[in-house]
């Protein structure tokens, strides 16, 4: 079955980058997601990658997917204290439905 | 566009009390799917409707849970009854077919069985 993994916690100086990754065990996934989840609010889609891309940027968003290693990462240029949310990675799991991460803590340092 | 609208935010109850959920979705959209995400966890599918018809319900507890979409538009999700394991934020989400897969959640229900 799918199993997807990120680690909980990141926390990153206002203005500086952050990273946050995932690993994922299903290779037949189509597509890979990144959602954001504020406090007291539902998921919101930030971006998607194809498994057939390696790259996507989007403004401040830089996914990087790495299939060989089953790795998937979101960069966050220029962080800010907007960016302090909860980000989850999720792979296509087929029949319309996601598969999602436990979710990574990102707290943004003024 | 309006987003998904889901109704109470909050709710308290006591175990072995019924609660409903409602929600309703983007106009248009003919997926509809109950999230059940306890704190600390990611969401975990309950149910996924395809206009009024089940598509995937293997989640769904279903000897205290029941969902309906009987006019393939707004749908309820019923505990009946409640334990504390209950205790969770449920997301309703709806997409519109052949759009790469999005789903749109709503705000959630925040459940607190005491």
């Amino acid at each position: 079955g799918e199993d997807v993994e990120q680690s909980l916690f990141l926390s990153v100086r206002e203005g500086d980058s952050s990273v946050i990754n995932c690993t994922y065990t299903d290779s037949s996934s189509t597509y890979l997601y990144w959602y954001k989840q504020e406090p007291g609010a539902g998921l919101q889609l930030l971006t998607y990658i194809f498994s057939n891309m390696d790259m996507k940027q989007d403004q401040r968003l830089t996914v990087l997917l790495n299939k060989k290693d089953k790795h998937l990462s979101l960069r966050i240029a220029d962080t800010q204290t907007g960016d302090s949310a909860i980000y989850f990675c999720a792979e296509y799991a087929g029949a319309n439905n996601l598969f999602f991460g436990t979710g990574t803590r990102l707290t943004v340092i003024p | 566009e309006a987003g998904v609208a889901q109704s109470p935010r909050y709710k308290i109850i006591e175990k072995r009390q019924s609660v409903a959920f409602w929600c309703n979705p983007i106009s248009g959209h003919a997926t509809l799917y109950w999230y059940q995400q306890i704190l600390g966890q990611g969401p975990k599918l309950l149910i996924q409707f395809q206009n009024n018809g089940v598509v995937d319900d293997s989640q769904l507890p279903k000897d205290r849970f029941s969902a309906e979409r009987l006019k393939g538009v707004d749908s309820t999700l019923k505990i009946q009854p409640a334990k504390l394991e209950d205790s969770a934020v449920y997301l309703c989400a709806s997409s519109s077919t052949g759009l790469l897969y999005e789903q749109y959640f709503g705000p959630g229900t925040r459940l607190t069985v005491t």
